[in-house]
This record gives C-alpha cells, structure tokens and sequence, in this order.
C-alpha cells in the first residue's frame, strides 16, 4: 500500500462541473506535488507546495486551482474542465533536505484517473 | 530539448531475457531516481543513486550512474512476466529549479512468458 492516499480512485465530470481531487500523506513530508499523466507518458509536473506554500506553478491553466491547508493535505480544485484535460493525476511527497533542497525522492499516491466529458 | 533522454521507448521480450535501459542527459544530477509503474498505479521508487560511478543491486535489477553524473542505467536479468511495466528515470540536475524533477519519456517493458 503507498503511503500517498488520493481520493477518488476515479472521477467523471462534465465541462461544467466543480470537483476536488485530495491527497493526503503522514509521513512528514513538507514538499508536495501535483502531476499530470498521459497514458504510457512520463508524470507532467503542474505544482509544488514547500511548507504549505505554493512554490511552483508550471504555468498551469487557472480552471486547475491547488490548495495545501495543512503538511498533511493537498487538494486540486477543478472547474471548467475540458476533454483534454482527462488524465491520471498524481498526488506526491518528498522531504526537504537541511539545506532547503529537494533531492529525497518522490512518494506518489496512485492517481486519480479522471475523464471529462 | 528533453533535459533526460530515455530509451528504448518501448521494450517486448521473452521470459528469461536480459534488457538494459538508457537514461542520458548533458546536465550534472545531484541524484537519480528509478521508477517502475504498473497500470492503474502511482511510480513506485526501486532506488536513488547518489554517487559517480555508484553500482546498486536490486535481486535481478542492477543500476549504475554515471561517472560523471549524467547518465544511468537499468539492467534486468533473466527478466519475468512481473517486471512488466513504465520504467522512469528523474532526478534533479544541478541547473534546474529546485524542486523540479526531470523525468525521462520513459520505457514500456513487456515480458512475455
């Protein structure tokens, strides 16, 4: 079992819906993640949170709006989605290192596979 | 310009085979991840490399990173049905954002019993 839980296994939404994907992890991690996944692609990365602040932005479309309330938490709030949009979206942790850097590895939970219709 | 470049893309083999994979970059990492994911699942870490020339072992899996920290490799012996999957090689090169891993595209390895 991966220590990076991501709910809904699946999700279907219409162009107009609002839903949320959440990801939560206990292992003391205090860099998170957001990924984008294709089918047989490597993960796309969309955000990272670094002490509950977000850190990167990879130029994400603002209809995808992340949300880290606490170390243990990250949510992906999604509104207006288009069809291209459908993919497995991975949640992941990793430690920082004393010196502020991100060389631990990645935890990835199992995704999220969404399909917009 | 793919800052790690992966390959082969694609892998089919027969039970019992030998396969190695390639991940090369221009860029210096300060470490190097492999990943193996199965359908319907997140990457799963099989091991960091950390140090020029590091050799680690993994029971069939043998991983090596570079001398000069630029480029690794995965080798599989006597492949199984069970290592089929997506293999992932990322890591951090020294001239990135920090916090950005890089990922290779990837190689889809089928084993055939």
């Amino acid at each position: 079992d991966t220590e990076v839980t991501q709910t809904p296994k699946h999700l279907v939404m219409g162009m107009t819906n609002k839903k949320s994907l959440k990801c939560e992890q206990h292992m003391g991690h205090r860099a998170m993640y957001w990924y984008k996944q294709k089918a047989k692609k490597p993960p796309e990365l969309m955000f990272v949170y670094s002490y509950e602040k977000l850190s990167i932005n990879e130029s994400v479309p603002s209809r995808f709006s992340p949300e880290c309330p606490n170390s243990s938490l990250l949510n992906l709030h999604l509104h207006a989605l288009q069809p291209e949009d459908s993919a497995l979206y991975l949640c992941a942790s990793s430690t920082r290192d004393s010196g502020g850097t991100y060389n631990s590895p990645l935890h990835f939970g199992n995704g999220t596979r969404l399909t917009v219709t | 310009t793919q800052l790690l470049e992966q390959s082969p893309q694609f892998l089919s083999i027969q039970e019992g085979e030998n396969l190695t994979v390639y991940c090369n970059s221009s860029s210096v990492f300060s470490s190097l991840q492999w990943y193996r994911q199965e359908p319907g699942e997140g990457p799963v870490l099989l091991v960091t490399v950390v140090t020029g020339g590091e050799v680690k072992k993994l029971k069939r899996l043998t991983f090596q990173f570079g001398d000069a920290r630029k480029d690794s490799s995965l080798h599989i012996t006597a492949a199984q049905p069970g290592d089929t999957g997506l293999y992932l090689c990322a890591g951090r090169a020294y001239n990135t954002n920090a916090g950005k891993s890089t990922f290779g595209d990837g190689t889809t390895l089928t084993v055939k019993p």
